[in-house]
């Protein structure tokens, strides 16, 4: 069964670039089927959809973070990966990896990583 | 872009039935598909509802979706309540590309 995992540091330094990484196990991200994504969560707080990939490289990025953000793939180790920089204290979140099927329109993630918590602090 | 409203909280009895609306503040609820996510603390979402009434595999059919023109929102109802279904409920869709929006969250109490 295809899991996704994030990996990556928990504390990021204000104004530095977070980092993460989202390893597909069990089936290839390679897939047509599917599109896979980034999904934010606040403390306390509700889901932010940051950005989704095709496999073949092509993103799409919410608008409100898009000069800050880049999400690449590598399809040799079935990973992609999210670069979030100059961050701030109100990046501090839950950061999911998460996939999309592609057929259809709803655009709806029916797979989720387990999340990993991203504090920005010195 | 456009933002989806719901309520901050329900609560209801087991056994009941609750609906949680979400409603769409510009362009047409109809026009793209709504999501449902249910969130149980310290677990990642899971999919209760798919492109507007669809219910992947495994979500019992207590749990259906609805979409209300007149309204422009879009429904998550949950009949024959269980304490189990006790979680935070976000409604989701998008602009007609991959682009999403999600809903603030509504935190259901079983109570």
């Amino acid at each position: 069964q295809l899991q996704l995992q994030e990996s990556g540091p928990g504390l990021v330094k204000p104004s530095e670039t977070l980092s993460l990484t989202c390893t597909v196990s069990g089936g290839s991200i390679s897939s047509s089927r599917y599109y896979w994504g980034w999904v934010r969560q606040p403390p306390g707080q509700g889901l932010d959809w940051i950005g989704s990939m095709y496999y073949s490289g092509r993103t799409f990025y919410n608008p409100s973070l898009k000069s800050r953000v880049t999400i690449s793939v590598d399809t040799s180790k079935d990973h992609f990966s999210l670069k979030l920089n100059s961050v701030t204290a109100a990046d501090t979140a839950v950061y999911y990896c998460a996939r999309l099927p592609a057929a259809g329109t709803g655009w709806y993630f029916d797979l989720w990583g387990r999340g990993t918590l991203v504090t920005v602090s010195s | 872009n456009f933002m989806l409203t719901q309520p901050h909280s329900v609560s209801e009895s087991p056994g009941k039935t609750i609906t949680i609306s979400c409603t769409r503040s510009s362009g047409s609820i109809a026009s793209n598909y709504v999501q449902w996510y249910q969130q149980r603390p310290g677990s990642s979402p899971t999919t209760v509802i798919y492109e507007d009434n669809q219910r992947p595999s495994g979500v019992p059919d207590r749990f259906s979706g609805s979409i209300d023109s007149s309204s422009n929102s879009a429904s998550l109802t949950i009949s024959g309540l269980k304490t189990e279904d006790e979680a935070d409920y976000y409604c989701h869709s998008n602009d007609g590309s991959i682009h999403g929006v999600f809903g603030g969250g509504t935190k259901l109490t079983v109570l």
